[in-house]
């Protein structure tokens, strides 16, 4: 089982929908959580933090679910700039950052 | 403004040459970092460093070699040992702080024929 796990995707979602893509981590001492955006050929950048409590960011919301070991990503109404693919990072027990693969997201008009 | 660059954006070279990448910050973090990025997979730690003249190996060190002379730069040496050396190569610096993000350069994409 990989680490950090990651529905590839692409999801393809009309413009002003919602959606949300979950992340998988493995190692239940994992303490800090992240959602980076990277787009085609680009650098990642981070998103958003993810905290303990859950945090909202603009039309972007983070869920951390630590008794099943996941974390989310909820955009709401999705604009054609969101398309990008959206990474997921976890630290494991040595504070080291561990990357999901990514899942691309399409917003279609 | 404070920020991190790689140089150059595209390099492209023989099999069996060494390549060095350049990594440049400003944003005084002591941390630094190289990742590789291939299609379909997440980043994979090539080396990082926490501290000047310090540099420890990550996940897949073997072909690759870095300095840390000053702490504004973290070149990467891509030697004639990497097997599979094309690839988006990434740099990234952060605090020192538990649960810092990263801060990524613009990447450079070396193409290996």
């Amino acid at each position: 089982r990989k680490e950090v796990e990651q529905d590839p995707g692409p999801f393809n979602v009309p413009e002003g929908a919602t959606v949300a893509f979950n992340c998988t981590y493995s190692n239940s001492a994992s303490q800090s959580f992240f959602w980076y955006r990277q787009d085609c050929r680009k650098e990642p950048k981070l998103l958003m933090s993810v905290y303990s409590s859950g945090n909202e960011d603009g039309r972007f919301t983070a869920q951390l679910n630590r008794a099943s070991q996941y974390i989310s990503l909820l955009i709401r109404d999705s604009k054609l700039s969101d398309s990008a693919t959206y990474l997921c990072v976890v630290t494991d027990s040595n504070y080291q950052l561990i990357w999901g693969a990514g899942t691309k997201l399409i917003i279609k008009p | 403004d404070g920020g991190i660059t790689q140089s150059p954006k595209y390099l492209f070279r023989k099999e069996g040459q060494n390549v060095t990448l350049s990594c440049e910050q400003n944003l005084n973090h002591d941390a630094m970092y190289w990742y590789r990025q291939d299609p379909g997979q997440g980043l994979r730690l090539i080396y990082y460093s926490q501290i000047v003249n310090d540099f420890q190996k990550g996940d897949i060190a073997e072909g690759y070699s870095v300095s840390r002379e000053k702490k504004e730069s973290f070149p990467l040496t891509v030697t004639s040992a990497q097997k599979n050396p094309t690839a988006f190569y990434l740099c990234a610096s952060a605090t020192r702080d538990f649960g810092s993000p990263l801060h990524f350069g613009n990447g450079t994409r070396l193409t290996v024929t």
